[in-house]
């Protein structure tokens, strides 16, 4: 099994509706970030939390918010999708000992019509 | 303003040659990292630079990092068709941040 995992793979949704991507982990690490990436531009922090108590803005939080359930959950919201989220996005785990060299999940490819 | 740069953004090579990727940045930084991206995949850990001078390899990539310069490269030694892909740097900030390389895209050409 996948260390880092990510639901849904991929959505299609439209303008307005609110939406949640999932991203779950076994590697029992503590720092988790989502990123967003697009074309031409890289992968963008959105935000990243370094335990269930913490949760820190990235370069990109507008439009986003984010929820950490658990250690190994972290979870990012659209409150109200608009076609500019259109992105392919990136939940990413690192940890301290490991010199936070980040581990990213699969994926989660979202249109936002 | 933080800025992480690449270059070349794309490279074609023919099968067999040498390059080298750099990625220069624009603040102070302890390390640095760098990943592989195949098309439509996840972002795959190559290399984790973690002092001035430090120096890896991993088969036909070598990657080093000049924290005065605020330069990394990235070579490639007779490139194949499997190195394909799309690289990117990452530089980590204070605070336990990333700031990504728009990327560089490399074709090998058999």
């Amino acid at each position: 099994d996948a260390d880092v995992t990510q639901t849904p793979r991929n959505r299609i949704t439209k303008t307005g509706k609110r939406i949640m991507l999932e991203c779950s982990q076994t590697k029992g690490h503590d720092r988790m970030y989502w990123y967003r990436q697009d074309p031409g531009l890289g992968l963008r922090l959105i935000y990243y939390s370094f335990d269930v108590k913490d949760i820190n803005k990235g370069e990109i939080s507008d439009g986003y918010s984010v929820s950490r359930q658990a250690q190994a959950k972290f979870s990012l919201s659209l409150e109200s999708a608009i076609p500019n989220q259109t992105a392919l996005y990136f939940c990413a785990t690192s940890d301290f000992d490991s010199y936070n060299e980040q581990f990213f999940g699969p994926g989660t490819r979202l249109t936002v019509l | 303003e933080l800025k992480v740069e690449q270059n070349p953004l794309f490279l074609s090579m023919q099968e067999g040659k040498n390059y080298t990727i750099y990625c220069n940045y624009s603040t102070t930084s302890d390390r640095l990292y760098w990943y592989r991206q195949d098309p439509g995949k996840s972002l795959e850990s190559l290399f984790v630079l973690l002092s001035n001078g430090a120096v890896k390899q991993e088969g036909r990539l070598m990657a080093s990092l000049d924290t005065k310069a605020r330069l990394s490269t990235l070579h490639i030694t007779a490139a194949v068709h499997d190195l394909s892909a799309t690289y990117f740097c990452a530089v980590h900030l204070l605070g336990y941040k990333y700031i990504f390389g728009t990327g560089t895209r490399l074709k090998v050409l058999a």
